[in-house]
């Protein structure tokens, strides 16, 4: 079936370290999103990239889209500890409408 | 508070029960998910409304699951004959509409306990 798979699944990393995460799905996407979901809490939304190739900046954020739409990167910039939390990537698969299909997550601890 | 609201937060409930979950989006959204999240795992897709009419129906979802959104705004979701695999946090979302889905505004969930 259709999956979307993140790497890494767990990343610790000291405080103003670089981290990565990649998203890879099995077909291509009609657009990506971004969530961020805090321990406890529900996701809320980051970003959406829709083009492909699509390279945007939040910040200390930076999320790419594949060219073939099918992958795409987020990558957090000196990290901080309100960084802490799971970060999925989210999207529906071309003529899969409405139906958004979320990755497996990356679970980011920051260390002080 | 105009975000995403669900009740209630928190139902335990024995295997074999009915449980009925509500879900009020932000007002002006017309689409409305329905999510299933189990700890570690991403939210998996339930169901999708467009105002009142439910347009996507997740193939993993049993008979046992049942969703309305009879006048556009709020919606239910209820589980028949509660399983203990039904444990979950059950996530209701709403958005903007449009061509592609647009960012979805996640409530706080409900996290169903069956035992």
């Amino acid at each position: 079936g259709q999956q979307v798979m993140q790497i890494p699944q767990y990343q610790h990393v000291q405080e103003g370290e670089d981290f990565t995460t990649y998203c890879n799905s099995s077909t291509t996407l009609s657009n990506i999103q971004w969530y961020k979901q805090r321990p406890g809490g529900h996701p809320v939304f980051l970003i959406q990239l829709v083009k492909s190739g699509e390279v945007k900046k939040q910040k200390r954020l930076t999320f790419q889209f594949g060219e073939a739409k099918k992958n795409s990167s987020l990558h957090i910039t000196a990290t901080q500890t309100t960084d802490v939390g799971t970060y999925f990537c989210a999207g529906p698969f071309s003529g899969g409408y409405q139906k958004v299909t979320f990755g497996t997550g990356t679970k980011l601890q920051v260390i002080p | 508070d105009t975000g995403v609201s669900q009740d209630p937060r928190h139902k335990i409930t024995k295997r074999g029960q009915n449980v009925t979950f509500r879900c009020d989006p932000i007002s002006e959204h017309n689409r409305l998910y329905w999510y299933r999240q189990t700890l570690g795992q991403g939210p998996e897709f339930l169901t999708y409304f467009q105002n009142e009419a439910q347009l996507e129906k997740s193939r993993l979802l049993s008979d046992r699951f049942s969703a309305e959104r009879p006048k556009g705004s709020f919606s239910t979701l209820e589980i028949q004959r509660t399983e203990q695999g039904d444990s979950a946090m059950y996530l209701c979302a709403s958005s903007p509409d449009g061509f592609l889905p647009y960012e979805q505004y996640f409530g706080p969930g409900t996290r169903l306990t069956v035992t």
